[in-house]
């Protein structure tokens, strides 16, 4: 199957530090990435979707100038938190959705762990 | 508008004793269905899916779906459960509109010994 890559899987930042995490699709091109937060013993919450050169769609809510996402290329998106503090300590996915795919199946990646000291 | 409910937060079975998760959505054409698991600390991994032709589906790990248009429903079920099998399982789906992806709020899955 389609391999979605997340780097770095754990990250302890202090407050007012910006992070990077970066999603890559390794074996396809993806034209569409998606970015969920999950809180602990909770769903997944659909921050924004990427398109491929494009700006980011932002779900409503989410800080589009807090949470950065750039998706230069076919297999990469990345998310950055921007002066980050104690509350954007979260686990964050994305997922990607194949160019070649018509049965809107995800792939997922497998996480990042963002704790904010 | 879209929905996607799952039945129970939390469900604890024996060993060796069928699972059963519920998941029912509601959407006003049949939509592409889904369950995912997710282990601990990791991101969620494709169990199994429907998007045309039998619904009966099989997926990995011994699971199976039974997609019912006319109970708008996708239950997730495994004959016998595995320790392994303890983790937390999401249904989802995608209405054939590729920009969005709906999400059930989870089931946790406990296997006791």
């Amino acid at each position: 199957g389609a391999v979605v890559s997340q780097h770095p899987s754990w990250v302890i930042c202090k407050s007012g530090t910006s992070v990077k995490i970066e999603c890559r699709s390794l074996d396809f091109q993806a034209t569409t990435m998606f970015w969920y937060r999950q809180f602990p013993k909770q769903s997944l919450m659909l921050m924004a979707t990427s398109n491929e050169g494009s700006k980011a769609t932002y779900e409503q809510g989410v800080e589009k100038d807090k949470f950065l996402i750039n998706h230069a290329s076919l297999t990469l998106s990345t998310l950055t938190v921007t002066s980050a503090h104690p509350e954007d300590s979260s686990f964050y996915i994305c997922s990607a959705r194949s160019r070649d795919a018509n049965t809107g199946e995800l792939f997922f990646g497998e996480g990042s762990r963002l704790t904010v000291l | 508008a879209q929905s996607v409910t799952q039945l129970g937060s939390h469900v604890s079975v024996s060993e060796g004793a069928l699972v059963l998760l519920r998941c029912n959505y509601s959407s006003s054409v049949p939509p592409y269905l889904f369950w995912y698991v997710q282990y601990p600390n990791q991101g969620l991994q494709l169990l199994l899916k429907y998007t045309t032709g039998a619904t009966l589906v099989k997926g990995i790990n011994g699971f199976e779906a039974e997609f019912k248009k006319s109970e708008t429903s996708f239950h997730l079920t495994k004959p016998s459960a595995h320790m392994s099998d303890a983790a937390e399982y999401f249904c989802a789906v995608n209405p054939r509109n590729f920009n969005k992806f709906y999400f059930g709020s989870g089931t946790k899955l406990n296997v006791k010994p």
